[in-house]
């Protein structure tokens, strides 16, 4: 079975932290994916990365970053958290390609409080 | 700019009645999927549909996906308990990103 694991479940940071937030997946996919999900407003994607170093701006990255130094490894980094940043985190990875190999498979989320 | 539109938005309904759950777009999608999320959880895939018309049967639930690749439903009949959570549909959109729905939150009451 696929298997995208992030780091947290839970986490708790202070206002202006910076905060680390892992994921992993173990099918060699190449395509990895960082959303928040807050109620009502659906999954909105902060980045997103086609390959090993490589990143682009998904629909709302301001305040955040990425690392991806690894084919199997993302990280999202919060420079400053705040407390608008308080949301559930999911990490996401893909095949390349379209059709059945845009399939998402998921990690369980993190869900971040910033206080 | 894609977007896809789903409603409702929230349903709560009793065990053993049907529902349909809709998502719009005015854009054409190369393929769309539906997942299903539990709370606290990630979402996962139920479905992938890729040609226009296509229907696709899971047990209670049917997936179609409009004749213009516009629109998709989610029909479930003789809803149980279990199939309590929230369902998002998704477009395939340019560079093979996912476009997503808000979301429909489902109850079933026992």
């Amino acid at each position: 079975d696929v298997k995208v694991t992030q780091s947290s479940r839970y986490l708790v940071k202070r206002t202006g932290e910076k905060v680390f937030l892992e994921c992993v997946q173990d099918m060699d996919h190449e395509n990895m994916f960082w959303y928040r999900q807050d109620p009502g407003l659906g999954l909105r994607l902060i980045y997103f990365s086609y390959d090993v170093k490589m990143k682009e701006k998904g629909d709302i990255p301001e305040g955040y970053s990425v690392s991806r130094e690894k084919k199997e490894r993302f990280s999202l980094i919060l420079e400053s958290a705040s407390t608008n940043q308080t949301s559930m985190y999911l990490c996401a990875s893909s095949f390349g390609g379209g059709g059945y190999h845009t399939e998402a498979f998921f990690g369980q989320g993190t869900r971040l409080t910033v206080v | 700019t894609q977007l896809l539109e789903q409603s409702p938005q929230f349903l709560s309904i009793q065990e053993g009645e049907n529902l349909t759950v809709y998502c719009n777009s005015s854009s054409v999608f190369s393929s769309l999927q539906w997942y299903r999320q539990e709370p606290g959880e990630g979402p996962v895939l139920l479905v992938t549909v890729v040609t226009g018309g296509e229907v696709k049967k899971l047990k209670r639930l049917t997936f179609q996906f409009g004749d213009a690749r516009k629109d998709s439903s989610l029909h479930i009949t003789a809803a149980q308990p279990g199939d309590t959570g929230l369902y998002l549909c998704a477009g395939e959109g340019s560079n093979y990103q996912l476009i997503w729905g808000a979301g429909t939150k489902l109850i079933i009451k026992p």
